[in-house]
């Protein structure tokens, strides 16, 4: 089973200042057939439930604000918040989707 | 727009059974692939398992800690997921959440989510 890990467990950003989050796998999650990473990001903010914000390690959703972007391939992935808002306030989860079982990261709190 | 309403939670003993229900509006969950994702209290995210739609075989898969306990299915004709658990454990206390998948395995769309306490 693939595991991902996540780093930091928590960060603090000033408003207006870069945040990045990390995500590692325990395996590759590059398909070579396709050229894809199977890496998703979601945010959870308090009191809600998650909500994706980028699919295929760097295509943001729809409506997602172009401050994040993500980056990586293979193991190795990044989520960048490049100006911190107020409402980014929340925690970061990285989610393979390369097989079953899918799996997510511990999560990373963010905050002011 | 894309609703899923997720009902059914509650307080159980142990070894007790349960039957969570997802409500699905603007997609049809038999031609979708639906999954169950839990988050035990102050805890992060953990799949549970998916259905794939009719069209791909309709099974199911589960994660290690819920395999034989747990059953995904679907009633087509009310548009709605199920998660029949039995044999609760403490450790299923959670909320859970019903979730869409796209043709990838994206999960994409989530559920407000339903608190389950497994509890003596």
């Amino acid at each position: 089973d693939i595991v991902m890990t996540q780093s930091p467990d928590s960060l603090a950003v000033s408003l207006g200042e870069r945040a990045t989050i990390n995500c590692k796998s325990s395996q590759n999650v590059l398909y070579s057939s396709n050229n894809k990473n199977y890496l998703a990001w979601h945010q959870q903010k308090p009191g809600q439930p998650p909500k994706l914000l980028i699919s295929w390690a760097s295509t943001r959703e729809s409506g997602v604000p172009d401050r994040f972007s993500g980056r990586g391939s293979g193991t190795d992935f990044t989520l960048t918040i490049s100006s911190l808002q107020a409402e980014d306030v929340a925690v970061y989860y990285c989610q393979h989707y390369y097989n079953t079982p899918y799996a997510f990261g511990q999560g990373t709190k963010l905050e002011i | 727009d894309v609703q899923l309403v997720e009902s059914g939670g509650g307080l159980v003993k142990p070894g007790g059974s349960l039957r969570l229900s997802c409500a699905a509006s603007g997609i049809t969950v038999s031609i979708a692939w639906m999954n169950w994702v839990r988050q035990a209290p102050g805890k992060g995210l953990e799949w549970v398992g998916h259905i794939k739609s009719k069209i791909d075989g309709g099974a199911a898969d589960y994660a290690a800690p819920v395999k034989g306990r747990f059953t995904i299915s679907r009633d087509d004709s009310a548009n709605t997921l199920f998660l029949e658990m039995n044999s609760l454990k403490t450790e299923d206390t959670a909320v859970y959440y019903c979730a869409t998948e796209d043709s990838s395995g994206c999960i994409d769309f989530w559920g407000q989510g339903v608190l389950v306490t497994v509890s003596s």
